[in-house]
């Protein structure tokens, strides 16, 4: 069963905004991990932050992660056309051999 | 240079047929696996090979059979094919000895059954 849920599905925004994207989960996890894919392609990692960290920061890209209320999101500031791209969570579940489980996807549209 | 590489990209093929995909890295990984997208997107683990020995298997009918002939190669063959196994699968790699650490995915094979 699918365990991260990523919302909204679509996202369609201007150059320069600021794009969110929400990622819930439903089991205790050991990280969580942020993947994008770009048409016809695979997908690529962007950012995985564990469970005892809140915030993470690399380049334009803010994650933060909430074990509470077992959700995330990835801000993208400043966007560009070539964020255009479907975005996943991942999450690598605290027990066994490692299995990340993804969710649907947002699909992102940045317009120039 | 390709980090992870499938062949083939494409695969076009009717129902019964037998297939093979193949999967090799070059980054020195020991765990590999291979994923499944369907056409909503969802991706789904089937396996995951570490130093060649299965550590993962999903609940995946038994007509798909990875084998892995070394650590840094997985293959997948799928026989009898079924029109409902049309989608894109990826294969993946890790260093386990690392913690959990990210994926490196190939760029997918696309199957499509008629």
């Amino acid at each position: 069963s699918q365990q991260g849920e990523e919302d909204p599905q679509a996202l369609s925004i201007q150059e320069g905004e600021n794009a969110t994207m929400n990622c819930s989960y439903k089991t205790s996890i050991n990280n969580l991990q942020w993947y994008r894919q770009n048409s016809g392609r695979g997908l690529v990692h962007l950012i995985l932050i564990r469970s005892n960290e809140r915030e993470k920061h690399s380049g334009r890209l803010r994650v933060t992660l909430d074990t509470s209320k077992k959700s995330s999101s990835l801000l993208i500031t400043a966007s560009r056309a070539a964020d255009t791209a479907s975005y996943f969570c991942a999450t690598d579940e605290i027990q066994g051999a490692q299995k990340l489980v993804f969710g649907q996807g947002t699909r992102l549209t940045i317009n120039p | 240079d390709t980090a992870v590489s499938q062949t083939p990209k494409y695969l076009v093929t009717q129902m019964g047929n037998d297939k093979s995909i193949k999967c090799e890295q070059n980054l020195g990984h020991d765990t590999m696996y291979w994923y499944k997208q369907d056409s909503k997107k969802f991706l789904k683990i089937m396996f995951s090979y570490n130093n060649k020995e299965l550590i993962i298997n999903e609940t995946v009918p038994n007509r798909f059979s990875p084998k892995s002939p070394d650590k840094a190669h997985l293959n997948l063959h799928i026989n009898s094919l079924e029109l409902g196994d049309s989608a894109v699968y990826f294969c993946a790699s890790s260093q386990r000895d690392r913690g959990r650490s990210p994926l490196h995915f190939g760029n997918g094979t696309r199957l499509t059954v008629t």
